[in-house]
């Protein structure tokens, strides 16, 4: 597509549930992020991705964090058993492969909530 | 660990007057500098980024020197627009592929 596409771009959900976010990277970028920025802080690195694999994932916060990329296209950030200090927007980028900061494009975002 | 710290928000301007953001580092090395801007609504998109020591990164009227002896990376505009109102985020790449942000400072611009 044209650019990074996230879905949804808003949800709330209730304390203890299991919530599952969705990053479509521009077609063709190998490498994926995601980042995390909770209200008034900067964006904290959470995963990235090569391809499928996953060389970086030091910045996941617990193991109720997981995420997964298929085809070298979407990856779905799952967050179990939600807490409401997870509430924050969730942030996805792409890139070429071996251009890093160079080349980063971000979506739009989703805003997670937990209630 | 690596590191990069921006001075805190928000900064509220009258239109036309001189914008500078402050942004230093913490790094084992040399790393590459970025700003990235966020406009309401919009997704982060890359403003403008230096590479090396004394390397001057511009667009859109904004400029930033990599300044080694400080480990500084100001962003600086002569004259602001409204247009301008957004987070800015000073960022810094080293010796790896992810970036590492600033906490972000928000940008007031007042006609």
């Amino acid at each position: 597509g044209a650019g990074v596409s996230q879905s949804p771009s808003n949800k709330v959900t209730e304390k203890g549930k299991d919530v599952e976010l969705r990053c479509d990277p521009i077609s063709g970028h190998t490498a994926l992020y995601w980042y995390r920025q909770r209200l008034g802080q900067g964006l904290e690195f959470l995963i990235y991705f090569q391809g499928n694999s996953a060389p970086d994932k030091s910045g996941l916060p617990s193991d109720r964090f997981s995420a997964e990329r298929t085809g070298e296209s979407v990856s779905t950030l799952t967050i179990q058993r939600t807490q409401q200090e997870d509430s924050a927007v969730y942030l996805c980028a792409s890139s070429l492969a071996g251009q890093g900061g160079h080349g980063y494009t971000f979506g739009s975002g989703t805003r997670l909530t937990v209630v | 660990g690596d590191s990069v710290t921006q001075m805190e928000g928000p900064v509220t301007l009258s239109e036309e007057a001189f914008l500078t953001i402050n942004c230093t580092y913490t790094a084992t090395g040399y790393p590459s500098l970025f700003w990235y801007v966020q406009y309401p609504g919009e997704g982060l998109q890359l403003l403008l980024k230096a590479t090396k020591a004394d390397d001057k990164g511009s667009n859109k009227g904004f400029e930033a020197t990599y300044r080694k002896e400080t480990t500084s990376f100001h962003l600086e505009k002569g004259s602001v627009q409204v247009s301008d109102s957004a987070v800015y985020f000073c960022a810094l790449l080293y010796n790896t592929d992810k970036l590492i942000f600033g906490t972000g400072t928000r940008l007031q611009v007042f006609p």
